[in-house]
């Protein structure tokens, strides 16, 4: 049975790039939540996907986006990236309409130079 | 906005000895989970607790929320090595309506060291 998987693991970016992650959830689920976890810090939601619409949101900027697949697959993209982007980002999946258990994928470290 | 305070924020002990983590909130909250984290890798989830003074047990860890479901506790008896790690507690809320599920706030978690 497949965990949550992400990719890529590791990237680093310069200051104003774009950057795509990506994320399959475990096996059954249909929800996908995104989160940002600073150095020290514990995770922050940034937004929620469930039946391929962003269902929830953080009190994260626009430059944050994402996307879900009929696959229920999902995507998070970072437009103009700041310095303060630098963080570990989880994808964590869970089963709609449950009391909310996320199952966590090991993240992609991003590093913004 | 609902916040979640851990403390401590640090803990280093023996391996052996016995060591209780504290979450707390002035937000009422659905129900509490407790999340492992080791370096390297996602959070993974030990436990669940969702009606008010709930406990639970797992091995030798011990899970309590509050009767007003505003806070818990998490205690280690007799802590190993293998313990090692970050301790996060996470408050599910009701969600907005249209949502699958409920938006986990997160603490800023405790760092357990077990030395040997």
């Amino acid at each position: 049975d497949a965990g949550v998987t992400q990719s890529p693991t590791h990237l680093i970016k310069t200051r104003g790039q774009q950057v795509t992650l990506r994320c399959s959830p475990k096996s059954g689920h249909d929800t996908v939540s995104w989160y940002q976890q600073a150095l020290g810090q514990g995770p922050q939601f940034i937004f929620q996907y469930y039946e391929e619409e962003e269902r929830q949101r953080g009190n994260f900027p626009d430059r944050f986006s994402g996307h879900q697949f009929p696959n229920y697959s999902s995507e998070l993209n970072v437009n103009a990236l700041l310095l303060g982007d630098s963080a570990l980002y989880l994808c964590a999946s869970s089963l709609a309409y449950s009391t909310g258990e996320l199952f966590f994928g090991e993240g992609s470290r991003l590093t913004v130079l | 906005t609902q916040l979640l305070e851990q403390s401590p924020q640090f803990l280093s002990i023996q391996e052996g000895e016995n060591l209780t983590v504290y979450c707390n909130s002035s937000s009422v909250f659905s129900s509490l989970q407790w999340y492992r984290q080791e370096p390297g890798e996602g959070p993974v989830l030990l436990v669940t607790v969702v009606t008010g003074g709930e406990v639970k047990k797992l091995k030798r860890l011990t899970f309590q929320f509050g009767d007003a479901r505003k806070d818990s506790s998490l205690h280690i008896t007799a802590a190993q090595p293998g313990d090692t790690g970050l301790y996060l507690c996470a408050g599910a809320a009701g969600h907005g309506g249209g949502g699958s599920n409920y938006k986990l706030t997160f603490g800023k978690g405790t760092l357990l060291t077990v030395n040997p």
